[in-house]
């Protein structure tokens, strides 16, 4: 079974550029999240799909942060303007019940 | 807030011996526990779950402790091996909908060998 993919693996912008990253769950998963994972720190959601509608979009930074799901499947996420403290790990992950299943990430530096 | 946190940022063990990582959860309405594994440059990888409705776990090589009383979470490896090198994060699940996952700040494990 193939797991979630991302793209890219690394991305390195200065601030006040935009980035976007790519997200293809599990087949057949309904439900895909993105997190943020700053360096020391545990994954920190930032939104959740249930096919393309949101269901959790509480801790994104909506004035720089976008995402959208728009078929139910794949997903992006995008940054505008990005600032240095966006500098992060985004993990994307998706599930069928409690257990979520990551991607290996895009690693984000923001100089 | 929301928070679950753990007791050590590191721990260091010898190769053979048996590790316990700590958690300590705040959301006494969490119904469901995950510990997840992650390796570097990797994501986050299912190891264990346990519900509130039990006490005790177990896997290979792991097992997983709930004591509800005191909201506190452990994992044990049995006979850890190097490969068991990772940074590990206990997770909860609160109980109001939509499959909501908090995780702690990670506890990274060291094996000497």
């Amino acid at each position: 079974e193939a797991g979630v993919a991302q793209s890219p693996r690394y991305k390195i912008i200065e601030k006040r550029q935009s980035v976007a990253f790519w997200c293809n769950p599990i087949s057949g998963h309904a439900t895909l999240y993105w997190y943020q994972q700053i360096l020391g720190q545990g994954p920190k959601l930032l939104i959740q799909f249930q096919n393309n509608g949101v269901v959790d979009d509480s801790q994104l930074p909506k004035d720089r942060f976008s995402a959208e799901r728009l078929k139910g499947v794949d997903s992006t996420l995008k940054i505008q303007p990005a600032k240095l403290e966006d500098s992060a790990v985004y993990l994307c992950a998706s599930s069928q019940g409690q257990k979520l299943f990551f991607g290996s990430g895009t690693q984000l530096s923001v100089l | 807030g929301e928070s679950v946190g753990l007791h050590l940022p590191t721990l260091s063990v010898q190769e053979g011996d048996n590790s316990i990582i700590n958690c300590a959860y705040s959301n006494s309405a969490s119904d469901y526990f995950i510990w997840y594994k992650q390796e570097s440059g990797k994501g986050p990888q299912f190891i264990i779950d346990i519900r509130s409705n039990m006490d005790k776990r177990q896997g290979q090589r792991v097992t997983v402790l709930l004591n509800k009383t005191v909201k506190h979470l452990s994992l044990q490896i049995a006979a850890t091996q190097p490969g068991d090198s990772a940074v590990y994060f206990c997770a909860e699940i609160p109980n109001t909908g939509g499959f909501k996952t908090i995780f702690g700040a990670g506890t990274r494990l060291f094996v000497k060998a």
